[in-house]
């Protein structure tokens, strides 16, 4: 269990309206990421933090934001969802650095829809 | 191209049967290595890292090959538990970040 939690764990939503969801982490990792899983695509990478206040984009960045201002919570927010966005979001953490890299762990996801 | 590759599946076999995964890779900067497990409706658990010399946990056997940029996934003697989404994952040198397959759907018969 590498105590990670996702809320909430099932969203329905309409187009247009904004939608946060949490990832909360017990255990002081460093980095922390965000994924969306799709039939026919796998799991994608949206955005990434590396620390409080540090993020960078993933490969499907568009139309999502994050924010990190406490190490245990990474926060992804959909601005304005639009039904493509409906998907399974997985949180994502390593104590990866260096010159090595370690293993992610995942929680256990949010399923979403836009409707 | 896709970075990673995988054969989607489905693989159907037998329980007790032998199976083996393949998957390739287009970087060849890439550094780790990893199989993951996802079973239906369930986040990504790690399986087990793949080491240049190969490795083994099990019934379950992983190889990478360097020059050929493919990581294999062998398992023996399967049990209807392996039922599940393999996923072939893979690290770039010098990037904090994963790169996912597709996965390889497993389903052993009884």
């Amino acid at each position: 269990d590498a105590g990670i939690t996702q809320s909430p764990r099932h969203k329905v939503t309409e187009t247009g309206t904004p939608v946060t969801l949490r990832c909360h982490q017990t255990e002081n990792h460093r980095y922390m990421y965000w994924y969306r899983q799709d039939p026919g695509h796998g799991l994608r990478l949206i955005h990434y933090s590396y620390g409080v206040k540090d993020t960078d984009k993933g490969e499907v960045s568009d139309g999502y934001s994050v924010s990190r201002s406490k190490t245990e919570d990474f926060l992804l927010t959909l601005e304005s969802a639009t039904s493509s966005q409906t998907s399974v979001y997985f949180c994502a953490i390593t104590s990866g650095g260096g010159s090595s890299y370690n293993e992610q762990f995942f929680g256990p996801g949010t399923r979403l829809t836009v409707l | 191209r896709k970075e990673v590759e995988q054969d989607p599946g489905p693989f159907n076999v037998p329980e007790g049967a032998t199976v083996a995964f393949n998957c390739t890779y287009s970087n060849s900067a890439s550094q780790s290595f990893f199989w993951y497990r996802q079973d239906c409706r369930k986040e990504p658990k790690l399986l087990m890292s793949v080491y240049s010399s190969g490795n083994e946990d099990g019934r379950f056997t992983a190889q990478l090959n360097r020059a050929s940029q493919y990581i294999s996934l062998l398992i023996r003697d399967s049990k209807l538990s392996d039922s599940a989404t393999y996923l072939c994952v893979v690290n770039i040198q010098g990037a904090q970040k994963l790169v996912f397959g597709q996965g390889t759907r497993l389903t052993i018969n009884p």
